[in-house]
């Protein structure tokens, strides 16, 4: 299983909501990864997890939140967002010290 | 910080070879090359990695010179479904050193193969 699974692949919310990316994998990776990519952009990087501790805060707004419940699962938490945070969400995973990223498809997001 | 410039875009015909140079002058002595590849709407896939001369694998090569400060991507034969961003990224690979120079995409090189 070479797959890094997100979901949902589209989310719609207002500016009041709460919601949640997931990302998992089976890999047996120790480092996963956040990313935000908006249109005709590269993407940026937000978090990162090794051993399931946060380790790269890219100085990211506090309305997004992430959690690491166990070493297949990466959550990103969203509260009070803005319309400049629609965007397509990455997750990515790798092993500790490895060059190489699996990336999943994504997770398009749109704030109203 | 090791800041990669790339062009912007480039055209190459289908069976043509293609290399995209990427600058990175103020690489480290522990650093990579890694090179991606994304389509619309996906997520970027790796193509390879180097650290110096050259590394092939069953899609690409790389070209490392001597003094590491540029690298090629080499595309040998290439078809319509390269069309595609491809971006250049340098760092130490290194998550505990709190960097993420590795982990930080450039601008990014639009690759268009025309039939």
């Amino acid at each position: 299983d070479t797959e890094v699974t997100q979901t949902p692949k589209h989310l719609v919310m207002g500016m009041t909501n709460k919601k949640s990316l997931k990302c998992e994998q089976h890999m047996g990776h120790r480092a996963m990864y956040w990313y935000k990519q908006k249109a005709k952009k590269p993407p940026e990087l937000m978090f990162v997890y090794s051993y399931e501790k946060l380790s790269i805060n890219e100085s990211v707004p506090s309305r997004f939140s992430p959690e690491c419940p166990n070493s297949s699962l990466l959550n990103l938490h969203l509260h009070a967002l803005q319309p400049e945070d629609s965007a397509l969400y990455l997750c990515a995973s790798s092993h500790v010290g490895a060059g190489e990223l699996f990336f999943g498809e994504g997770s398009r997001l749109t704030v109203l | 910080l090791a800041k990669t410039t790339q062009p912007i875009s480039m055209d190459s015909y289908e069976g043509q070879e293609v290399n995209i140079t990427c600058s990175h002058n103020n690489i480290a002595t522990n650093d990579y090359i890694t090179w991606y590849q994304q389509f619309p709407s996906q997520g970027p896939r790796f193509i390879i990695q180097g650290y110096k001369t050259k590394v092939t694998n069953e899609v690409a090569s790389l070209f490392i010179p001597a003094d590491r400060k540029s690298s090629t991507l080499s595309l040998p034969r290439v078809s319509l479904s390269d069309t595609a961003v491809y971006y250049c990224l340098v760092g130490d690979n290194l998550i505990s050193s709190g960097s993420a120079r590795q982990l930080t995409f450039g601008s990014g090189t639009q690759l268009t193969v025309l039939p």
